[in-house]
């Protein structure tokens, strides 16, 4: 079965730098979850969409942007990157189906910022 | 004091071995979410739970609403199963994925 797809899978940065994550979700879902996970720290909700809307806002710094296209695919959008923003960022997708019960979630996307 | 807390932090067993693993939180909560989370940090949702109890397979979660407590239990262990298990809670309001998370329990099985 299809799960949720997350490119690209490691990527290096440096200081002030941008970088833009993608993630896909399982067909037919409609919702995608963005979340951060430190080094050692527990993660941290971002921001969601639903329907290509903006369906809610975590802890996401303004310095970060993020949209879903007409595809459900969303991409995350990180402008002049700081060292603190070295992390696992992974995404999920829900969907209609399973009355939105279940969270699918991808492998992440590994941030380092040097 | 952290809104979800897990306990133990790390927890080593033997193959074969009842496992307990604890969530306390001090939120009002719509769902409580058990993920599992492996190495290289893919993470699997296990169960969605909103009151009672679930099963799958070697895997139990509980609920109680009342005491704003959780358990997952791992019945008869396997090496297989070493992986962090992370407690998550959604709220009321928000998305179905603003959720609050634990620090996890590390488990380690050994064969």
């Amino acid at each position: 079965a299809a799960g949720v797809i997350q490119s690209p899978r490691h990527l290096i940065k440096e200081k002030r730098e941008t970088a833009t994550l993608k993630c896909y979700p399982i067909p037919r879902h409609d919702t995608v979850y963005w979340y951060q996970q430190g080094p050692g720290q527990d993660p941290q909700f971002l921001i969601s969409f639903y329907e290509k809307m903006q369906s809610d806002k975590g802890s996401i710094p303004d310095r970060f942007s993020a949209q879903q296209f007409s595809d459900y695919h969303s991409e995350l959008n990180m402008s002049s990157l700081e060292l603190g923003d070295s992390a696992l960022y992974f995404c999920a997708s829900s969907g209609r189906l399973r009355g939105y019960e279940k969270l699918f979630f991808g492998s992440g996307t590994q941030l380092s910022v040097l | 004091k952290n809104e979800v807390e897990q306990s133990p932090q790390n927890l080593t067993a033997q193959e074969g071995e009842f496992i307990t693993i604890n969530c306390s939180y001090s939120v009002g909560i719509s769902a409580l979410h058990w993920l599992q989370q492996h190495p290289g940090g893919g993470i699997v949702s296990l169960f969605m739970l909103s009151s009672g109890k679930k099963k799958h397979g070697r895997l139990i979660a509980t609920i109680n609403i009342q005491e704003k407590h959780s358990s997952l239990h791992i019945t008869a262990s396997h090496p297989r199963d070493s992986a962090v298990y992370i407690c998550a809670v959604k709220g009321y309001g928000g998305s179905q994925g603003n959720l609050i998370f634990g620090k996890g329990t590390k488990l380690s099985v050994k064969p």
